[in-house]
C-alpha cells in the first residue's frame, strides 16, 4: 500500500544546531516528493519538491532535502535553525496519481 | 489580498446545524481540493474538483459535501455538523498542469460542541 511516514512527532533543537526532520514513503516507483511548512495560525508554506534530476534540492529558507531511492526517503535538512523556523512540518507525495498524501506531520520547538 | 481565501476563519457550533465553509481563489487555477487536519493524523483529503462539472471524493468524504459554484469558488458543507468533525479545514488550489504544487489557504477552525 501507499503510505507516508514521519517517525518523529516532535523534535526539540537548540537555535544553531543542524536539523534532519526524516520523511519515508511506500510506493513501487518514484513519486514526487515534497515538504511543507505550517507555521502556527497558517496555513501550508511549499519549502521544496523533487521530481526527478539532482537527488539533492534545495528549498526556501536554507531548507534542503535528499531523495534516496535505495531507501524511500526524502529527508529534509537545514544546517543552522533559526528560532523562526519553530512550526510543523509536512512531507507529502505524489503517488502518480491526482491526490497528495501527507504525513502526520513533525514539530519543530527550537530552544535558545 | 490571499491568492487562496477561506471564510470564515473560526466557527463554533453546535452538533446537528448545518455549516458552510468557503474557499475563493484568485490563482486562476482548475483544481481546488478540501482538506482536514487533524492533531497527529496529518491532512487528508475530503474532497476534490478538477473544474465545475467535475467532483471527486477523497478519503474521508463522509459527512460531507460540496459545492463548485465557478472556478474561483469551492465550498464545503457540513449537513449536520457532530462533534468529530472538529478540526482545521485547508482549502487548496493548482493548475492541472503542475505537478501537486499546492496552493494553501490559511485554514477553517471549526468547533462542534
Amino acid at each position: 500500500a501507499q503510505s507516508v511516514t514521519q517517525p518523529d512527532i516532535h523534535i526539540t533543537v537548540s537555535e544553531g544546531a543542524s536539523l534532519e526532520l526524516r520523511c519515508n514513503y511506500s510506493y513501487g516507483a518514484t513519486p514526487y516528493l515534497f515538504w511543507y511548512v505550517q507555521s502556527p495560525g497558517q496555513g501550508l508554506q511549499l519549502l521544496l519538491k523533487y521530481f526527478s534530476g539532482d537527488t539533492l534540492v534545495q528549498g526556501i529558507k536554507g531548507f534542503e532535502a535528499e531523495f534516496k531511492r535505495s531507501q524511500s526517503s526524502f529527508n529534509l535538512r537545514k544546517p543552522s535553525v533559526h528560532w523562526s523556523d519553530a512550526a510543523e512540518y509536512f512531507c507529502a507525495v505524489n503517488f502518480g496519481n491526482e491526490k497528495l498524501t501527507f504525513g502526520t506531520g513533525t514539530r519543530l520547538t527550537i530552544i535558545p | 489580498d490571499a491568492d487562496v481565501t477561506q471564510t470564515p476563519r473560526n466557527r463554533i457550533t453546535k452538533t446537528g446545524k448545518r455549516i458552510m465553509l468557503e474557499c475563493s481563489q484568485t490563482k486562476g487555477h482548475d483544481r481546488m481540493y478540501w482538506y482536514r487536519q487533524d492533531p497527529g493524523l496529518g491532512l487528508r483529503l475530503i474532497y476534490y474538483s478538477f473544474d465545475v462539472k467535475d467532483i471527486n471524493k477523497g478519503e474521508i468524504s463522509d459527512g460531507y459535501s460540496v459545492s463548485r459554484q465557478a472556478q474561483a469558488k469551492f465550498s464545503l458543507s457540513l449537513e449536520s455538523a457532530i462533534p468529530n468533525q472538529t478540526a482545521l479545514y485547508f482549502c487548496a488550489t493548482r493548475n492541472s498542469g503542475g505537478a501537486n504544487v499546492l496552493t494553501f489557504g490559511a485554514g477553517s477552525r471549526l468547533t462542534v460542541l
